[in-house]
């Protein structure tokens, strides 16, 4: 079974931009979450989506949203970008919002 | 709020020998997950080992297990016979459980960055 993917795997922008990512999931999980990994703040959380319902939601501005497909698909999306925004953005998926979650490859975001 | 706590920022052991990496939490919740995940410099974030708290016998998957003191909220993990492959980033996890059996989202420790010496 094919692993959590997520593209692009690189993506340079500039201050003000915004951007998309996208995260598909494990075939058969419903459930995506998204952290952003920094390496002063760490790996925070930034939502949960489960059958295309935003579940839960970290400590991050309105700046930092979401969507989930009818296929669990799941994009985040980033407007104005600022030069904090810079991290490895990562997607995990499980089968429901009772189980293990698996993480995709992550996305290098640089905010110059 | 729950924290979780990596006391050991990196940590070196030889092949083949065995080394704890250390991780405590704090938590006023009686059910909950802990987990150990691995991110080698490839960055993509691996499972290695899954605790539930209410379970008293100690997980163990292969060369990995874990020392689950729920009284102490210490959760170790032992790498035992270690290999170059084991060089990575560890990060200690905690996960809710919800009422009705959903999990909460997942908190991590800051990491203990991992090296095998040939």
């Amino acid at each position: 079974k094919a692993g959590v993917t997520q593209t692009p795997r690189y993506l340079i922008k500039t201050r003000g931009q915004q951007v998309t990512l996208s995260c598909s999931p494990i075939s058969g999980h419903r459930s995506v979450s998204w952290y952003q990994q920094t390496p002063g703040q760490g790996l925070q959380f930034l939502f949960e989506y489960f059958s295309e319902t935003q579940r839960n939601k970290g400590n991050f501005p309105g700046r930092f949203s979401g969507r989930q497909f009818s296929n669990s698909r799941s994009e985040m999306n980033v407007s104005t970008l600022e030069l904090g925004d810079s991290a490895l953005y990562l997607c995990a998926s499980s089968q429901s919002t009772a189980d293990t979650q698996y993480f995709g490859p992550g996305t290098r975001l640089t905010v110059l | 709020a729950q924290t979780v706590t990596q006391s050991q920022p990196e940590m070196s052991v030889q092949e083949a020998e065995t080394v704890t990496l250390s991780c405590t939490y704090d938590t006023s919740e009686n059910n909950y997950y802990l987990f150990w995940y691995k991110q080698p410099p490839s960055r993509q974030m691996i499972l290695v080992i899954r605790q539930e708290a209410y379970k008293q016998q100690n997980a163990t998957e292969n060369r990995f297990s874990v020392n689950f003191q729920k009284a102490a909220k210490s959760f170790s993990l032992k790498i035992s016979d270690s290999q170059l492959g084991d060089t990575a980033m560890y990060f200690c996890a905690f996960q809710t459980r919800l009422y009705g059996g959903s999990q909460g989202n997942l908190i991590f420790g800051k990491g203990t960055k991992l090296s095998v010496k040939p």
